[in-house]
């Protein structure tokens, strides 16, 4: 079945240490984006990508960064410059959609991430 | 800049009954899109409804129901005879429509509804 796959489920992270959260879809979307969910608020966009070996900072970018070597994979790493990176992670993609290129961004299961 | 403001937190309802998540929405485009989404506790985000700025016709799927006012910038949602199963965070978000095919649609989500339905 198509979908998006983001691993791991769960992940830790021990002070100054980059962790990478990965994000694989084969729906043959071109865009992807990552957004930072905090507990009882809504979604943040950190960066997102509309084509390879090309993307964009979103809101809260910072300490962040990623990269799209191939259209099927967005990963995010978290780096030690994020000071707060406690939050749900989640991952979406979306297809041009001709003319009407609003289509809905289909989401993976997330990724929590939390500190040691 | 463009604003997503769901009001209620939390919504407690018991099973049968209808609920209702408000939606207000600020853009400056003439042009934009309206979604909702529900979360359910194993965390993905299912997608419900994509509405565009221009067809303000209200929409009825199965016991889901939405009413998109543009006069109040609103995009109301109604639960009719709500179950257990309803139980989730429900989010409203906007895009504005991209200035080129290739810009994609950012979302801008709101807070956020908690919606609890007791049996």
């Amino acid at each position: 079945d198509g979908g998006i796959t983001q691993s791991p489920k769960y992940l830790f992270r021990k002070e100054g240490q980059n962790v990478t959260l990965s994000c694989e879809q084969n729906l043959n979307h071109d865009a992807m984006y990552w957004y930072r969910q905090d507990p009882g608020q809504g979604l943040r966009l950190i960066y997102y990508s509309h084509i390879v070996n090309d993307f964009q900072k979103g809101d809260i970018a910072e300490g962040y960064s990623v990269s799209r070597e191939k259209k099927e994979s967005f990963p995010l790493t978290v780096t030690s410059a994020q000071k707060n990176p406690t939050a749900f992670y989640l991952c979406a993609s979306v297809g041009r959609g001709g003319v009407d290129s609003n289509q809905p961004q289909h989401f993976g299961d997330g990724t929590r991430l939390s500190i040691l | 800049a463009q604003k997503v403001t769901q009001a209620q937190t939390e919504i407690s309802v018991v099973e049968k009954e209808d609920v209702t998540l408000d939606c207000v929405y600020e853009t400056r485009d003439t042009t934009y899109y309206l979604f909702w989404y529900k979360q359910p506790p194993s965390g993905e985000l299912v997608f419900l409804i994509r509405r565009n700025s221009f067809d303000e016709q209200n929409e009825i799927s199965g016991r889901y129901s939405w009413n998109f006012q543009k006069s109040t910038s609103s995009f109301n949602f109604t639960i009719t005879a709500s179950q257990v199963v309803d139980s989730a965070v429900y989010f409203c978000a906007l895009s504005e429509a991209p200035l080129i095919k290739a810009a994609g649609n950012k979302l801008t989500f709101g807070g956020g509804t908690r919606v609890l339905v007791k049996p």
